[in-house]
This record gives structure tokens, sequence and C-alpha cells, in this order.
């Protein structure tokens, strides 16, 4: 069974750029979950999907930050426009529906790089 | 402010060695804590999710204790092997909101050969 994929995998863009960030979690799973992790902090929460709702978006930075989850299935996260205070690596989440203590299975990562 | 501190930030052992780490969070409301291993460039792995106090959890040379009530979980690895050599990260949750994971910096394990 396929784990979480993000992608891409790596990228660098301008700052004022825009940069789209796509997630395809577990077949089945309901909850999809963005984190984000700067360099030298810890991983910040950013947002909390089940199926196509957003439950929780307390850890959005501010509206240039944008996410979607159409249809229930992947998400994507878009930063529009990019500052250089948003690179970090982004991770994607997903857990079954049911117990919140569920296991999160991670991606690899995002890694943004704004110069 | 819900904070969760690890410590040590770093540590360097050897082939062997036995070792543990320490992940500290606030008891009011607990709901679950979650022990991940994670390699850069690679997916956290999800190692234990701990709800009950005094939970004790294994998997290979890899065990953990939770105390709810002091708020803090031990992780402990076993005869350190090389390809143990990673980053050790704990979160929690709260009842109040039990599916956001809150994170610790961290314990970056590196174990020589």
């Amino acid at each position: 069974e396929a784990g979480v994929t993000q992608f891409p995998s790596h990228s660098v863009i301008e700052k004022g750029q825009t940069v789209t960030l796509r997630c395809d979690p577990i077949s089945g799973h309901d909850n999809l979950y963005w984190y984000r992790r700067v360099m030298g902090k810890e991983i910040k929460f950013l947002l909390h999907f089940v199926k196509e709702s957003k439950q929780d978006e307390s850890g959005m930075p501010n509206n240039r930050f944008l996410a979607e989850r159409t249809g229930g299935t992947y998400s994507t996260l878009k930063v529009q426009p990019a500052e250089l205070e948003d690179s970090g690596v982004y991770f994607c989440a997903s857990s079954q529906s049911g117990l919140a203590k569920n296991i999160q299975y991670f991606g690899a990562g995002t890694r943004l790089s704004v110069l | 402010i819900l904070n969760v501190e690890q410590s040590p930030q770093s540590l360097h052992v050897q082939e062997g060695d036995s070792t543990n780490f320490t992940c500290s969070f606030p008891s009011s409301n607990f709901y679950a804590l979650h022990w991940y291993r994670w390699e850069t460039a690679k997916s956290p792995e999800a190692l234990f999710v701990m709800t009950l106090n005094g939970d004790e959890k294994k998997k290979g040379r890899i065990s953990a204790t939770l105390n709810t009530k002091e708020g803090y979980s031990y992780l402990y690895i076993k005869g350190s092997q090389p390809e143990d050599s990673a980053t050790y990260l704990c979160a929690f949750s709260n009842a109040g909101n039990n599916r956001k994971l809150i994170w610790g910096l961290g314990t970056s394990l590196a174990v020589n050969p």
C-alpha cells in the first residue's frame, strides 16, 4: 500500500512568486494534516481536513496560504506571494477516521526555499 | 502556552551503548503522546502512540514509558546501532483539540560504529 506522497520534494522560488505543494494521503484516510518545520524550530501544525472540510486551520500563518482538498482526496497548499520566512519543510500527514489517537502517517515533506 | 520540551538536544553514543531521551509536556488536559523517528529527507516514522498513565510500549530495541500526571515520557534504545542514528521527535495532543500535534524540537542521535 502506498504511503503519503508529497510533490515536489524540493522547490526553489523567488520572493513574490507562487508555489503549490501537493499531498496524496493514504487511500481511505479521511483526516489530512499539513505541518511546517522552519529550520532550527519545532514542527508546527498548519491545518487539518476531514474529507474535504477544514476542521481546524488555526495554524495557518496568514492569508497568503491557501489549502484545498477538493473531493476529499489529495490536497494542495498554495503560497502566494511567497516571502522569505515561508522557507522550510512542509509535511503532510494522514490518519484514519475514528479515534484521535490514531497514528498520523507522514510524507517525506516538501523543502521550500524562498530566495 | 503549550510547550513540549525534549532533552538532550543531541547525543553521540558508541555502537552497543544504551541510551534514553526525555520528553516533557503539559500534564493538564492530556490526550495522547506520540514518538516519531525522523531521518532528514525521509518521512517521519511513527514509533509509539501512548495515552494511559503508566503505559509502556516496546518495538524491538526501542521502548517508551509515559507519566501523564507529571507530564513526561522516556524513550529508551537498548544496544544502539548506527542505523538508529536519526532525530527522535515527540508530540502531544490535548483533550481540547486532540488531533493537532504539538511538537518538541527533537533529540538528534548519532551512533558511532
